[in-house]
């Protein structure tokens, strides 16, 4: 079955250190997309990509780093400059829309709850 | 930049009864997408229903349905028959023809009273 894998579920970082979320996709997507959220609260756009090699941030990106350098990935660095890194992070991809009305539907991953030791 | 707003933080609505919810956005693009999603407790996010900013017609999914105000900018959701099931968290999102920018509003925690 095609779909979107974040991994892991559950993540605990300690004072002063950087963490990875992996994100991987099967369903041949060129766009892919990190959000965050907060308890009670929306999804905020950390980065996005729409194609290998290439992305761009969103309104928080700051703390934050991404590489896409292969198309059925996109894993999030959380650095240790995120001061306030505890969160629920979601991962999503869709197929790139840009300049043609395609099935723009995203899909989104399971998410990962990052924690503060 | 732009921007998705949702002014209910909470609706409530009683079992088989209908509930709108409201989204406003704002954007100088006039081609883009607009999404209805929801969270249940699961955290997992569920495409209900989108709409291309194109078309005038609203779109509709069963009990789902929009009412797409595009030159007021707003697209709120109403749900008709509502369901146990339907309990949830509500985003509005907008997404971006040219950039692939996807953009959330707060959302609408939605509780259903038997």
């Amino acid at each position: 079955d095609g779909g979107i894998t974040q991994s892991p579920k559950y993540l605990f970082r300690k004072e002063g250190q950087n963490v990875t979320l992996s994100c991987e996709q099967n369903l041949n997507h060129d766009a892919m997309y990190w959000y965050r959220q907060d308890p009670g609260q929306g999804l905020r756009l950390i980065y996005y990509s729409q194609i290998v090699n290439d992305f761009q941030k969103g309104d928080i990106a700051e703390g934050y780093s991404v590489s896409r350098e292969k198309k059925e990935s996109f894993p999030l660095t959380v650095t240790s400059a995120q001061k306030n890194p505890t969160a629920f992070y979601l991962c999503a991809s869709s197929i790139a829309g840009t300049g043609s009305f395609t099935d723009e539907k995203l899909f989104f991953g399971s998410g990962t709850q990052l924690s503060v030791l | 930049a732009q921007t998705v707003t949702q002014s209910q933080p909470e609706m409530s609505v009683q079992e088989a009864e209908t509930v709108t919810l409201s989204c406003t956005y704002d954007t100088s693009e006039s081609d883009y997408y607009l999404f209805w999603y929801k969270q249940p407790p699961s955290r997992q996010m569920i495409l209900v229903i989108r709409q291309e900013a194109y078309k005038q017609q609203n779109a509709t999914e069963n009990r789902f349905s929009v009412n797409f105000q595009k030159a007021a900018k707003s697209f709120s959701l109403k749900i008709s028959d509502s369901q146990l099931g339907d309990a949830a968290m509500y985003f509005c999102a907008y997404r971006s023809y040219n950039t692939d920018k996807l953009i959330f509003g707060t959302g609408t925690r939605l509780q259903v009273f038997p």
